[in-house]
């Protein structure tokens, strides 16, 4: 299995404060994405991240910030939660482009349930 | 318009029985590729199969094979002797292109749910 570990697994907080999520990986790979998963809505990506330093907004960025200052930590910050951003918080890892000339393959953390009453 | 589209909610098949979940696309990108995640009620994301744009055969992978016809946009996968673990959500992804924004993307569909029944 691929060494990605989400923190915190699950989380409850109230409307407005600020919460962030942590994903770690230890196999050193190049990409890392964060997706959140709703019924009826599949996976959607918020951001990811293609080396330390380096960022870019997903489909569904929006109320969502990241960082990444090492290579092995991709964090995702909601400045101010809302009841629209409970959800399930997937992480993801690549070692080349997701769905690169090889297969590119997603490893997905376990997952982090965020519930914003 | 939806770029992965899964006309199935949920499905049931009888165990050892061949089953095939359904997997329609839009991209005007020659170049993309297919995948197939499982999520069982655990919530873990596994990777099943991946077909790219260009290959020529249909991609298989143990029991999952995936029937890509390119012409009609549809990527369906294929599970055959399923077995009672097989039960769980099931997504039809996509990314498009070699380069630029979407290539970093995969567009997920909305899932299908398949229930195994001994």
């Amino acid at each position: 299995d691929a060494g990605i570990t989400q923190s915190p697994r699950h989380k409850v907080t109230e409307t407005g404060t600020p919460v962030t999520l942590r994903c770690h990986q230890t196999e050193n790979h190049r990409y890392m994405y964060w997706y959140r998963q709703d019924p009826g809505h599949g996976l959607r990506l918020i951001h990811y991240s293609y080396g330390v330093k380096d960022t870019d907004k997903g489909e569904v960025s929006d109320g969502y910030s990241v960082s990444r200052s090492k290579t092995e930590d991709f964090l995702l910050t909601l400045e101010s939660a809302t009841s629209s951003q409970t959800s399930v918080y997937f992480c993801a890892i690549s070692e080349g482009l997701a769905g690169g000339p090889d297969t590119g393959e997603l490893f997905f953390g376990e997952g982090s349930r965020l519930t914003v009453l | 318009a939806q770029k992965i589209t899964q006309t199935q909610p949920g499905m049931f098949v009888q165990e050892k029985e061949a089953v095939t979940l359904d997997c329609t696309y839009d991209t005007s990108d020659p170049s993309y590729g297919l995948f197939w995640y499982k999520q069982p009620s655990s919530g873990e994301m596994i990777f099943l199969i991946y077909q790219g744009s260009y290959d020529q055969q249909n991609a298989t992978e143990g029991r999952y094979s995936l029937n890509f016809q390119k012409a009609r946009k549809s990527a369906n996968l294929v599970i055959s002797a399923s077995q009672l673990g097989d039960s769980a959500m099931y997504f039809c992804a996509m990314r498009e292109g070699y380069s630029g924004a979407g290539s970093y993307q995969l567009t997920f569909g909305k899932g299908t749910k398949l229930s195994v029944i001994p």
